[in-house]
């Protein structure tokens, strides 16, 4: 089956990091997204691995290991509006279904 | 641009009756799916259409739903003889290939209560 982990819960304060993980057990691996949910809104999409290694997108940065079957999103600089859920999601393929954990609850104090 | 557009909103509707939601996605997109996502769940895969071909389809999806994307631009989701289990919030995305893998843009949901 398909699985994928992250822990339920972080707490940081302003101008922190952040690192949140995410281990996955997939049948088929094309690659691992990161997902941002404010309450209320819709999932929008962050960052990308394809290949082993770090992408940096500003603040955001996300980590692939595929030997391990992990992956990681670091958040620097943490701001009040940082405050949301974060989705790791495995690509299958390079189209079709993606899985989705069940996401972590971010929660930015000042 | 202007996004993937999803109505109704919000719809409450009665244990037994039929709903359909209509999602229009990014025009240049040829990739369209659906969601359903609860509350503390993240979103579970639906469908997935390439252009008007529904080319896959989730052993979630009961008979009671259906999907169509009738000219490859925009889709619908029908859901017959709702039950209590069917509230959620059922999530439009389309997508291109690039740079950044298969990058979906989701809509802003649209929100089902069965009462």
């Amino acid at each position: 089956g398909q699985s994928l982990e992250q822990p339920s819960e972080v707490t940081a304060v302003e101008g922190a990091i952040v690192q949140i993980n995410c281990t996955y057990q997939t049948s088929g691996f094309y690659g691992l997204s990161w997902y941002q949910q404010h309450d209320g809104g819709a999932p929008t999409f962050l960052s990308y691995n394809g290949l082993d290694g770090l992408e940096e997108t500003g603040r955001f940065s996300s980590f692939l290991s595929r030997s391990d079957s992990y992956g990681y999103l670091l958040l620097q600089e943490l701001q009040m509006k940082d405050s949301a859920s974060y989705f790791c999601a495995v690509d299958h393929t390079n189209a079709g279904k993606s899985t989705f954990g069940d996401g972590t609850t971010l929660t930015v104090k000042p | 641009d202007t996004g993937v557009s999803q109505n109704p909103r919000h719809k409450i509707t009665k244990r037994g009756q039929n709903v359909t939601f209509r999602c229009d996605p990014i025009s240049e997109h040829n990739r369209l799916y659906w969601y359903r996502q609860t509350l503390g769940q993240g979103p579970e895969f639906l469908t997935y259409f390439q252009n008007e071909a529904q080319l896959e389809k989730s052993r979630l999806l009961s008979d009671r739903f259906s999907a169509e994307r009738p000219k490859g631009s925009f889709s619908t989701l029908e859901i017959q003889r709702t039950e209590q289990g069917d509230s959620a919030m059922y999530l439009c995305a389309s997508s291109s290939f690039g740079k950044s893998g298969n990058t979906i843009y989701f809509g802003e949901g649209s929100w089902l209560t069965v009462v």
